[in-house]
């Protein structure tokens, strides 16, 4: 069975950009989760989505959305790019209606330089 | 604020040595908690994981935690160690099934020849 995939798997954006990151759950998985792992720190988390809704968020700006689809995929995307938005982007998903308690299972992440 | 803290941000250990790699948090009241690995350039695995009962729960690649309540730690250990085991280890934690789970900084376990 296939993994979480994620694409693109390298992305180089420039300052003041959009990008949009794609994920694909594994399947029967109805909660994906997305996760920004700067350099030499641990993964933080930014949004959770359960059956299309959201269900929990953590503390980024507005400029960071998702959405997720009647297939279970989903899009982070990421407005008006800044420096400091390079990092490791990486997709999480899982059987659980909410964020925590449970184990998920970790795509290989989409890396974002922003120059 | 709910927080993780992985005392060691490095550990070199010798092949076949025993390692611990520490792990406390911040919360006084009933937790989840977990231990992933992550492989150079790929995503994250769960090592463990402690939701209740057991306070010694084993996991994958021969590693295993002991949930201490009283010192709200969760440290992580493995016997003898292999090459195979050289990867980042984070310490994570959820307060309930409703909230987010909050990653610590990371152990970069190297295991030396």
């Amino acid at each position: 069975d296939a993994g979480v995939t994620q694409s693109p798997t390298h992305l180089i954006k420039t300052r003041g950009q959009q990008v949009t990151l794609r994920c694909s759950p594994i399947s029967g998985h109805k909660s994906v989760s997305w996760y920004q792992q700067v350099l030499g720190q641990g993964p933080q988390f930014i949004f959770q989505y359960y059956e299309k809704e959201e269900r929990g968020r953590g503390n980024f700006p507005d400029r960071f959305s998702a959405r997720q689809f009647p297939n279970y995929s989903s899009e982070l995307n990421v407005n008006a790019l800044l420096l400091g938005d390079s990092a490791l982007y990486l997709c999480a998903s899982s059987l659980a209606l909410y964020p925590g308690g449970t184990e998920a299972f970790f795509g290989q992440g989409t890396r974002l330089t922003v120059v | 604020a709910q927080s993780v803290t992985q005392l060691d941000s490095q550990v070199p250990v010798f092949e076949e040595a025993p390692v611990e790699l520490r792990c406390n948090y911040s919360s006084s009241v009933s937790v989840y908690l977990f231990w992933y690995v992550q492989y150079p350039n790929q995503g994250l695995q769960l090592l463990l994981k402690y939701l209740s009962g057991s306070t010694l729960v084993k996991g994958i690649n021969g590693f295993e935690a002991e949930f201490n309540k009283s010192q709200t730690s969760f440290h992580l250990r493995k016997p003898s160690v292999h090459i195979s085991d050289t990867a980042e280890y984070f310490c994570a934690v959820s307060v309930t099934s409703y909230d987010k789970v909050i990653f610590g900084p990371g152990t970069s376990l190297s295991v030396i020849p």
